[in-house]
């Protein structure tokens, strides 16, 4: 059975940084792409960033960009984001996601974490 | 980045009726295009990929159609289980846009 679960979430000040993991089971993770979608509290989905499966490629939105690096360790089945320099408007529930990809290079997110919380105010 | 938009933002229904969900992207995206199912305090749910393959496991009732700018999400015989906010997002190219949800409650 696909697993993944998020955690690292938490209160954190302006400013400061944190860093989330997710923990994946039941599937070769090594040969998925991986991703980070994020929630603000009563509002829609935001893709963060994702990760080729080797860690060869990674892509952002433009406003973490030079803030938030994704990454993954192959050998702990594991993916990571870290955050540095967070404001308020990056307050949400992350989501780690694995990113299928088939023919054609069509990505789409067929399993998600839980979720964790990342609130940032002082 | 691609924008998405999605109408309507909410909408309500009953039990048995068919309902249609259209999602607009800003430039054309092919059929790079997934619709997902999200209820309070849970992760979405992939349903539709590529437009309008089915993921598996997902009921027979929902389907998906569309290709370049304009697609659809289309309910038929609304059950229960599925009032919820269905959101789609492109995945032509990244950053992977989301729309900003739609709202489906019973009436």
């Amino acid at each position: 059975e696909v697993q993944l679960v998020d955690s690292g979430g938490g209160l954190v000040q302006p400013g400061g940084s944190l860093r989330l993991s997710c923990a994946a089971s039941g599937f070769t993770f090594s040969t998925y792409w991986m991703s980070w979608v994020r929630q603000a509290p009563g509002k829609g989905l935001e893709w963060v960033a994702n990760i080729k499966h080797d860690g060869s490629e990674e892509y952002y939105v433009g406003s973490v960009k030079g803030r938030f690096t994704i990454s993954r360790d192959n050998a702990k089945n594991s993916l990571y984001l870290q955050m540095i320099s967070l404001t308020v408007e990056d307050t949400a529930v992350y989501y780690c996601a694995r990113e299928r990809v088939l023919t054609g290079s069509y990505f789409s997110d067929d399993y998600w974490g839980q979720g964790t919380l990342v609130t940032v105010s002082s | 980045d691609i924008q998405m938009a999605q109408s309507p933002s909410s909408l309500s229904a009953s039990v048995g009726d068919r309902v249609t969900i259209t999602c607009r992207a800003s430039q054309g995206i092919s059929s790079y295009l997934n619709w997902y199912q999200q209820k309070p305090g849970k992760a979405p749910k992939l349903l539709i990929y590529a437009a309008s393959s089915l993921q598996s496991g997902v009921p027979s009732r929902f389907s998906g159609s569309g290709s370049g700018t304009d697609f659809t999400l289309t309910i038929n015989s609304l059950q229960p289980e599925d009032f919820a906010t269905y959101y789609c997002q492109q995945s032509y190219s990244t950053p992977f846009t989301f729309g900003q949800g739609t709202k489906l409650d019973i009436k």
